[in-house]
């Protein structure tokens, strides 16, 4: 099945530095989504992606989708320390024409840790 | 507008036993999807309604499980009976049916289950 290798596994940084994490796949994705998990709660939205070479910015995060559109990035500047989660990525391989129909396949999350 | 709703938070059983977890989607929201996180792993997908019919239940485990969506609204996921694989968190998310594929997944907090 689809898989998507997320790096790294977990970070510790200090409040101020930037941070960068990637997914990667062998199967070609057309959406790329970046989701933030905080303790206790469920996944939410922070950043999509639609098309190969697309460049995001939310705030202080930045996120491209890859022109192979096989991996996708995600890059935090000057982090705080509300900054720390559980961050996933997440593909969905077609578009449909009825939006939200198709299954997302989730990287296995990057933890960060941010000390004040 | 109320997010997706989850219950129980947290259920602990024992081998054997039955669990039921329910999902009260976003008002509206026609798409239903039920999505598992072993610990340390990917959250993965587990099956998808489109109001009260399965689209796809590729993602289900086993016939230990069971979803129902009875009148398109809230939907049930019984596990019976469990086995200590099963533990884990439980997610449900929800989205509207409209014709945009950028169409957003809203998650719930999870039901974390502990199977002894």
């Amino acid at each position: 099945g689809q898989q998507l290798n997320q790096s790294p596994q977990s970070m510790f940084i200090q409040e101020g530095e930037d941070v960068s994490m990637n997914c990667t796949s062998s199967s070609i994705f057309n959406t790329w989504l970046w989701y933030k998990q905080d303790p206790g709660e469920g996944p939410v939205l922070l950043i999509a992606l639609y098309k190969a070479g697309e460049l995001t910015s939310n705030g202080r995060l930045t996120a491209q989708f890859g022109i192979t559109r096989k991996d996708s990035f995600l890059n935090i500047s000057a982090s705080i320390p509300s900054d720390v989660g559980i961050y996933f990525c997440a593909g969905r391989s077609t578009h449909t024409t009825q939006g939200g129909s198709e299954k997302l396949v989730f990287g296995k999350g990057t933890k960060l840790t941010v000390n004040p | 507008e109320a997010g997706v709703t989850q219950f129980p938070s947290h259920s602990v059983i024992e081998k054997g036993q039955t669990v039921t977890l329910r999902c009260d989607p976003i008002s509206g929201h026609d798409n239903l999807y039920w999505y598992r996180r072993v610990m340390g792993k990917e959250i993965k997908f587990l099956l998808h309604f489109v109001k009260e019919s399965k689209q796809d239940e590729s993602g289900m485990p086993n016939n230990r499980f069971l979803a129902e969506r009875t009148g398109g609204t809230y939907s049930t996921l019984k596990v019976q009976p469990a086995e200590l694989e099963d533990s884990g968190v439980y997610f449900c998310a929800s989205s509207r049916s409209e014709t945009s594929y950028q169409e957003t997944q809203y998650f719930g907090p999870g039901t974390r289950l502990l199977v002894l």
